[in-house]
């Protein structure tokens, strides 16, 4: 079965900092693709940034960026030069093929201090 | 840009009580999708629908059941309210065009539900 770990459940950053955040996922699958969602308090699920498992270029968005280790099923989100709005509930998920259904890991939550 | 709303941002309700979550998308999306979002749990799929009068359950189906009779409306039933389906329930809907791509899926604001 497909399943998706954030083993960090609370993360702290310091403004203007860099803070990098954790997801594993284990799929037998060959054609797949790993998304970052970021939910702020105000609950509103938004898309951070997506990777296509046949792409080996990592995905770039403004400060984020992803370090995607195929072989280590491993999909993890840098923030850059962090600020106070990246301040949130931050979920790894994953799906196969091009109409599979999202898989979600428990969630990161960030926190950013001024 | 597309927009995915839900009828309530809170809901109060008794056990026992029938309730309707209600989901609205504007972008003529085929998939639409419930959720449930637990501390420490994640989402997990209740129920998604690829199309107009098809569903199919996800992880969670039991004690929920699902409407879509029109394309842009997707409702979450609880037939019969219990104080475990205190949660936060999320929609979502995604276009689906072919094979060619994995279309992201957009979130309603969701709708915090608390069962007495």
């Amino acid at each position: 079965a497909q399943t998706v770990t954030q083993s960090q459940p609370e993360m702290s950053v310091q403004e203007a900092e860099t803070v990098t955040l954790s997801c594993t996922y284990d799929t037998s699958e060959s054609d797949y693709y790993l998304f970052w969602y970021k939910q702020p308090p105000s609950r509103q699920m938004i898309l951070v940034i997506r990777q296509e498992a046949y792409k080996q270029q990592n995905a770039t968005e403004n400060r984020f960026s992803v370090n995607f280790q195929k072989a280590a099923k491993s999909f993890s989100l840098k923030i850059s030069d962090s600020q106070l709005g990246d301040a949130a509930m931050y979920f790894c998920a994953y799906t196969f093929g091009s109409q599979g259904n999202l898989i979600f890991g428990k969630g990161t939550k960030l926190s950013v201090k001024p | 840009d597309v927009k995915v709303t839900q009828s309530s941002r809170y809901l109060v309700k008794r056990t026992g009580e029938k309730v309707f979550l209600e989901c609205v998308q504007d972008m003529d999306h085929e998939n639409m999708f419930w959720y449930r979002q637990d501390p420490g749990l994640g989402l997990r799929l209740i129920y998604f629908s690829y199309d107009v009068k098809m569903k199919e359950k996800g992880d969670i189906p039991e004690g929920y059941s699902v409407s879509r009779e029109k394309k842009e409306r997707f409702s979450l039933i609880l037939e019969s309210a219990s104080t475990n389906q205190t949660s936060m329930y999320l929609c979502a809907s995604r276009s689906y065009k072919g094979l060619a791509t994995y279309n992201e899926q957009f979130f309603g604001p969701g709708t915090r539900l608390t069962v007495l």
